[in-house]
């Protein structure tokens, strides 16, 4: 059985500064990793993935996240972040077709 | 580019009543997905089909859900009858490919059982 954990419920940081949200899977065999973000009143948006290949992978809004095989973790970056990244952020593993996601983390960028 | 289309955004109907939820998919894509969100229980995949045969519905809790997708561009998911703990949001969710492809969401139905 594939699963995945997002330790934080809510991340809080100021603007201009860097984010990161943590994630961390479990899954026999190689993973397929997914970041996606919700806005209120909106559905799962896709930020990026990891499929194979360099660790750190590069999505959409500034958005990163770094692959590690080792400590089973996909934690997801941004160098400088914004106000309007403020959302609930879901990481989730793909396998036998199933996307299994985390309970999500409440990120809050302040002024 | 469309992406997936639900309707209705909101629904609120007494319990006992019967609750059609529809979704069109994103032209193309090969699989479509069926959600439930609540703050309790999170994400819950209820239902999945593949080239409109439905592969997996273990997530369905109940006899009271039923899921169709008559053609590659349309799928309903319906509630009868609908109870209060029914409430939630809804979606849908398309995808093209295999597992290593991402799912694109529809903005949901929110629904709401008296």
């Amino acid at each position: 059985a594939q699963s995945v954990a997002q330790p934080e419920d809510q991340v809080n940081v100021a603007e201009g500064n860097p984010l990161t949200v943590k994630c961390t899977y479990s899954v026999s065999g190689n993973p397929y990793l997914f970041w996606y973000v919700q806005y209120p009143n909106r559905g799962l948006q896709f930020l990026l993935k990891y499929i194979t290949g360099d660790n750190l992978v590069k999505g959409s809004y500034g958005f990163e996240a770094e692959f590690n095989k080792s400590q089973t973790s996909f934690h997801l970056k941004k160098p400088s972040a914004l106000v309007s990244d403020s959302a609930l952020y879901f990481c989730a593993v793909g396998s036998n077709y199933k996307l299994t996601f985390g309970k999500g983390t409440l990120l809050t960028v302040n002024p | 580019d469309a992406g997936v289309i639900q309707s209705p955004r909101h629904e609120v109907t007494e319990m006992g009543q019967e609750v059609t939820l529809r979704c069109k998919p994103i032209s193309g894509h090969n699989s479509l997905f069926w959600y439930r969100q609540t703050m309790m229980r999170g994400l819950e995949l209820l239902i999945y089909f593949n080239n409109n045969v439905p592969i997996d519905d273990s997530g369905m809790p109940e006899d009271r859900f039923s899921a169709k997708m008559p053609n590659a561009s349309f799928s309903t998911l319906k509630i009868q009858p609908s109870e209060p703990r029914d409430s939630a949001v809804y979606f849908c969710a398309s995808r093209q490919g295999g597992d290593n492809q991402p799912q694109h969401f529809g903005d949901g139905t929110r629904l709401s059982i008296l």
